[in-house]
């Protein structure tokens, strides 16, 4: 069976720092390209960036471009989204997917609170 | 920039065909795939279509994929509408530069 499995959630305080991760199996991970995709609570979808782990060939939305980073570590099938000082902003359920024909991971929801 | 619009919302009776569109703002739609994403209420999202018009092994062949240039469209078509079709549906495709973009979204009621 592919699936994506997800990091579970976290509670941070701004200016923290955070990498969630998005571990693939059933399939070969080198060969497709994985998404990361922000919702904001009670808002639609956002596209963030994607990576392709069999080269790290990494491509950013702009409204994402140096607020996160994507990265892969192939040898073990894991992609992952991370930040270096966390915003309140930055609150939301964050998806990874196999793109472009899925599956979807479960979500990790990120809540950055003092 | 580029955007994707869709309606905020449809809705249709069981058993029925609903079609669900997703406009261009610029160029050509015909350009870049079109996928195509289903989300429950409290639910991860899943690939309905991909590739303008490829199901993922397990999505039923009631849901169908289609782009028409003369418009610069994408359109999702869902054939006999069941209430567990009712969720939102996000068209994606690409910009010129190949990142990734989202329409807004719509609502589907099966009522």
């Amino acid at each position: 069976e592919v699936q994506l499995v997800q990091s579970g959630a976290e509670v941070k305080k701004p200016g923290e720092s955070l990498k969630i991760s998005c571990k693939g199996s059933g399939y070969s991970f080198t060969s497709y390209w994985i998404g990361w995709v922000r919702q904001m609570p009670g808002k639609g979808l956002e596209w963030m960036g994607i990576i392709y782990p069999g080269d790290s060939d990494t491509r950013y939305s702009p409204s994402f471009q140096g607020q996160v980073t994507i990265s892969a570590d192939k040898s073990i099938s894991t992609a992952y989204l991370q930040w270096s000082s966390l915003k309140a902003s930055d609150t939301a359920m964050y998806y990874c997917a196999r793109h472009p024909l899925g599956p979807w991971g479960q979500g990790t929801l990120v809540t950055v609170s003092s | 920039n580029f955007m994707l619009t869709q309606p905020h919302s449809v809705s249709e009776s069981p058993g029925k065909t609903v079609t669900i569109s997703c406009t261009g703002s610029s160029g050509s739609i015909a350009s870049n795939y079109v996928q195509w994403y289903q989300q429950r209420p409290g639910s991860a999202p899943t690939t309905v279509i991909y590739e303008d018009n490829q199901r993922p092994s397990g999505v039923p062949d009631r849901f169908s994929g289609s782009i028409d240039s003369s418009s610069n469209s994408a359109s999702l078509t869902i054939s006999g509408l069941k209430t567990e079709d009712e969720a939102d549906y996000y068209c994606q495709s690409y910009d010129s530069s190949n990142r990734g973009v989202f329409g807004g979204g719509t609502k589907l009621t099966v009522l």
